[in-house]
């Protein structure tokens, strides 16, 4: 069973707040991800990070922001959300530097903006 | 560039039936990593499978069954006598030298009704 927490699980929130979503390992490992799901449908890389003080946007343009202070903790922020942040955030985390290592997934947290 | 195609967006079968879910990839990397993850609805992706470009032998872990060949770029995942508890998406995905994130696929979701 993969050590890697999301909390919350679920979120509604209205439109122009402030909302940090926490992803946390226990693993020890150095690369962290966050990916972007809209249900049932495929998994957009957002943010990752090679570890502490490393980040790095991904292939799908996102106005949320990321931090590595420490190498178990990736929070994602979003400053003013807005309706179409409306989605699935899931994140992950691997071994940096050993290709033959998969990814471990948290449980997500399903972010509704009304 | 990398990219994973999941043809099959849909797949229903009923409960014995055998199914399989196909998966090309795209790489100009000579060493790479091929996955299966597993999304329940309940949201987090379950690691399935992992195989390297080095080994093209075919796997079997009980139900479950993959097909990796190098010369037409798949990785195809067979379920054998399904059952209803195997209804999710199944994403393929690609890590390649790069190391800097995994591609998935698009996803393929399967029901197996009783």
């Amino acid at each position: 069973e993969a050590d890697i927490y999301q909390t919350p699980r679920y979120l509604v929130i209205g439109t122009g707040k402030k909302i940090t979503l926490e992803c946390s390992q226990t693993m020890g490992h150095d690369k962290m991800y966050w990916y972007q799901q809209d249900p049932g449908m495929e998994l957009h890389l957002i943010h990752y990070s090679y570890g502490v003080n490393s980040t790095e946007k991904g292939d799908l343009s996102s106005e949320s922001t990321v931090s590595r202070i420490r190498t178990e903790h990736f929070p994602l922020t979003l400053e003013s959300a807005r309706p179409s942040h409306t989605s699935q955030y899931l994140c992950a985390s691997s071994e940096y530097g050993n290709m033959n290592t998969e990814a471990f997934f948290g449980q997500g947290t399903r972010l509704t903006v009304v | 560039a990398q990219k994973v195609t999941q043809a099959q967006t849909e797949i229903s079968v009923v409960e014995k039936e055998d199914v399989t879910l196909d998966c090309v990839y795209e790489t100009r990397d000579t060493t790479y990593y091929l996955f299966w993850y597993k999304q329940p609805p309940s949201g987090e992706l379950v690691f399935l499978i992992r195989r390297n470009s080095f080994d093209e032998q075919n796997e079997i872990s009980g139900r479950y069954s993959w097909n990796f060949q190098k010369s037409t770029s798949s990785f195809n995942f067979t379920i054998t006598a399904s059952q209803v508890v195997d209804s999710a998406v199944y994403f393929c995905a690609l890590k390649g030298n790069n190391n800097n994130d995994m591609r998935f696929g698009a996803g393929t979701r399967l029901t197996v009704k009783p």
